[in-house]
């Protein structure tokens, strides 16, 4: 089945303790891109990457890293979580920059 | 960046087609107009996307105004699994960037 799988699905964690969510895709896309949604300000693109080793900056990419070693994955890296980056994270990919994105289930993380 | 007005909410009865509007007046001639849908508790799902001509998949039909400064969103037949929030992006082709706007929250009523 195609898809986009994100790891974890919830994350409790407390200020300054570096995490990382993981996301794959199944689909042999270019793109990937990762999202945050909260509520009032509905989705913000945090970093995207149109293939391996290229990477750009969304709208919201202050505080986050990522990284496209290879095709299938984009991990968000939080190096130092804050309590603003409280939100609910989806991943997503696509076959190219004009194509329809296909979005994970979402990881909603608590910064405590 | 090009920018989508959607209105905030409608309401639709089950079994009745429903149109969706938007306005996006300073849309670029390479812009996609793109639809997704969010049902609650689940991430965006793509439903339909053009350039310039009208398209019709198995989820809906997009009709693009010959000016291409607005475009609606039709649903044939109201589900009450069609109960979302529908939101109508640009995507300029470059690079994958997708700004959502607050979309318009569809209700459907039995």
């Amino acid at each position: 089945e195609a898809q986009v799988t994100q790891n974890p699905r919830y994350l409790i964690t407390v200020t300054g303790k570096k995490l990382t969510v993981t996301c794959s895709q199944n689909m042999n896309h270019e793109y990937m891109s990762w999202y945050r949604q909260d509520p009032g300000l509905g989705l913000r693109q945090i970093y995207y990457s149109m293939n391996v080793e290229v990477t750009d900056k969304g709208d919201v990419p202050e505080g986050y890293k990522v990284s496209r070693k290879e095709k299938r994955n984009f991990p968000l890296i939080l190096e130092s979580p804050s309590p603003n980056q409280t939100s609910l994270y989806f991943c997503a990919s696509s076959l190219s920059g004009e194509a329809e994105q296909y979005f994970g289930p979402g990881t909603r993380l608590t910064v405590t | 960046d090009a920018k989508t007005t959607q209105p905030n909410s409608m309401e639709s009865n089950e079994e009745e087609p429903v149109h969706l509007p938007c306005n996006h007046s300073t849309i670029s001639g390479t812009d996609y107009i793109h639809w997704y849908r969010q049902l609650p508790s689940q991430g965006p799902e793509y439903v339909i996307h053009g350039l310039t001509s009208n398209v019709n998949n198995r989820m809906a039909s997009l009709a693009i105004a010959e000016d291409r400064k607005s475009s609606t969103l039709i649903l044939h037949r109201a589900t009450l699994r069609d109960a979302a929030v529908y939101y109508c992006i640009l995507n300029p082709n470059a690079g994958n960037m997708l700004t959502f706007g607050g979309g318009t929250r569809l209700m459907v009523k039995p």
